[in-house]
């Protein structure tokens, strides 16, 4: 069973740069999981801000990029504003077009 | 603009059939993908499962013998049975567009709250 991991928690200070990671235990994350990235603000349903590794929405704000390093998927805040707080999910595709949802990064900003 | 709301009773007893809609407006139901996904009290999501323009369905494992989805083209709805409710079964269910990788998870609905309890 595949099970995706990221950071629980990360700080970072308003106007920095910050990079979540996610893993998968079967191998390296690689551009065949479409990684996605999500974000959810308490009550409220998740966003994705990033699709397919590196493709973002319309409403994505153009600070937020992803992309695949060290056999992880990763997502980069450059820039980080006080509304970017919020819990991060990675979302994964399986062979078996399964999703697979990391287990979230708590992001504080402060 | 495409808009999901999911719909469904808020209590379930324990051992009963949870029964979820999802209305879709602005979107016809039979051109997409679409996932239920849900999220315990605390914790972080999950994946149900998805259901294809085709009709066909593909499950979360590990919850795979007690779901059903199905679509009703008439009505532009989506609709989720979980058998066999337990405490673990609550959460919020959410909807969702999924496009995979040509856009992800792109529409959500505002997620319904469901509590297994006696």
């Amino acid at each position: 069973q595949t099970v995706v991991t990221q950071e629980p928690s990360l700080t970072v200070s308003p106007g920095g740069t910050v990079t979540l990671t996610c893993a998968s235990n079967t191998g390296a994350v690689t551009s065949d999981h479409f990684p996605d990235w999500l974000q959810q603000k308490p009550g409220q349903a998740p966003r994705t801000l990033i699709y397919n590794t590196n493709n973002k929405h319309s409403w994505t704000p153009a600070r937020f990029s992803g992309s695949l390093f060290g056999g992880r998927a990763a997502l980069t805040v450059s820039g980080v504003q006080f509304e970017d707080e919020a819990e991060y999910y990675c979302l994964l595709y399986s062979s078996s077009a399964h999703r697979i949802f990391g287990g979230g990064t708590k992001l504080t900003v402060l | 603009q495409v808009q999901l709301q999911e719909s469904g009773p808020g209590l379930v007893k324990p051992s009963e059939t949870l029964s979820l809609t999802c209305t879709v407006s602005g979107a016809s139901i039979s051109s997409y993908y679409w996932s239920w996904i849900r999220q315990s009290p605390g914790k972080g999501l999950e994946w149900v499962g998805f259901i294809s323009p085709s009709g066909s369905t593909n499950y979360n494992p590990s919850l795979n013998s007690r779901v059903t989805m199905s679509v009703d083209t008439s009505k532009n709805h989506l609709s989720l049975r979980v058998t066999s409710v337990t405490a673990a079964d609550t959460a919020v269910y959410y909807c969702a567009r999924d496009s995979g990788r040509n856009n992800g998870m792109d529409v959500w609905g505002q997620g319904t709250t469901v509590t297994v309890s006696s």
